[in-house]
């Protein structure tokens, strides 16, 4: 089955900085990659998410990046916010989804 | 669409009790989703239905588990006996897959929190 690692598990960064989530996958069947936000006590909502024909997509201070050879994608943050603090979720699958641990972001004014 | 709703939003139990937990997905949707969450092991799919039929139970933990969808708009989750290890967030999560709407996109339920004593 599918296998999702994700890095880093924690990360702290100031207001206006960028931030960097990456995680890789095994399957080389998945076509769907999904990153979610999850907030303290809530859902996980999705942010954006990117098809193995796509290589990058943004929506404005987000963007997603797949490299499919190498199976990996990465979540870009710009000019970070703190209520941008959450805990975010990468996905790999198609009709199912595999998930990686989650990094939590902390944005500190 | 009020989405993916779940019932109850959170229940306390007692080890050996039977609990039920419930998910209406958004209308349409014609997959379904029971998702686990804890901190150590994460978010873990349980079991996936499509067009009312299980089709990866895979990730189910034991027979302790069970999950049916009697019609497109209801499914349940049981676990009897309970175990205080089976406390955690539970989510259902819906999507629509396959057709010309198809995005995969699964929209998640508010959860429900289970603590067994």
């Amino acid at each position: 089955g599918e296998n999702v690692e994700q890095h880093p598990s924690t990360l702290s960064v100031q207001e206006g900085d960028s931030a960097v989530i990456k995680c890789t996958y095994s399957d080389s069947a998945s076509n769907y990659f999904p990153w979610y936000k999850q907030e303290l006590g809530k859902r996980p909502q999705l942010i954006i998410d990117i098809r193995s024909n796509v290589g990058e997509k943004k929506d404005q201070r987000i963007a997603v990046t797949l490299n499919k050879t190498a199976k990996h994608f990465s979540l870009h943050i710009t000019e970070t916010q703190p209520e941008d603090s959450a805990v975010y979720f990468c996905a790999a699958g198609y009709s199912t989804l595999t998930f990686g641990k989650g990094t939590m972001l902390l944005v500190s004014p | 669409d009020a989405g993916v709703i779940q019932s109850p939003r959170h229940e306390v139990t007692e080890m050996g009790q039977e609990v039920t937990l419930r998910c209406k997905p958004i209308s349409g949707h014609n997959s379904l989703f029971w998702y686990r969450q804890t901190m150590m092991r994460g978010l873990e799919l349980l079991i996936y239905f499509n067009n009312n039929v299980p089709i990866d139970d895979s990730g189910m933990p034991e027979d302790r588990f069970s999950a049916k969808m009697p019609n497109a708009s209801f499914s349940t989750l049981k676990i009897q006996p309970s175990e205080p290890r089976d406390s955690a967030v539970y989510f259902c999560a819906s999507s629509l897959i396959g057709g010309p709407l198809d995005n995969n996109e699964q929209f998640f339920g508010p959860g429900t929190r289970l603590t067994v004593l």
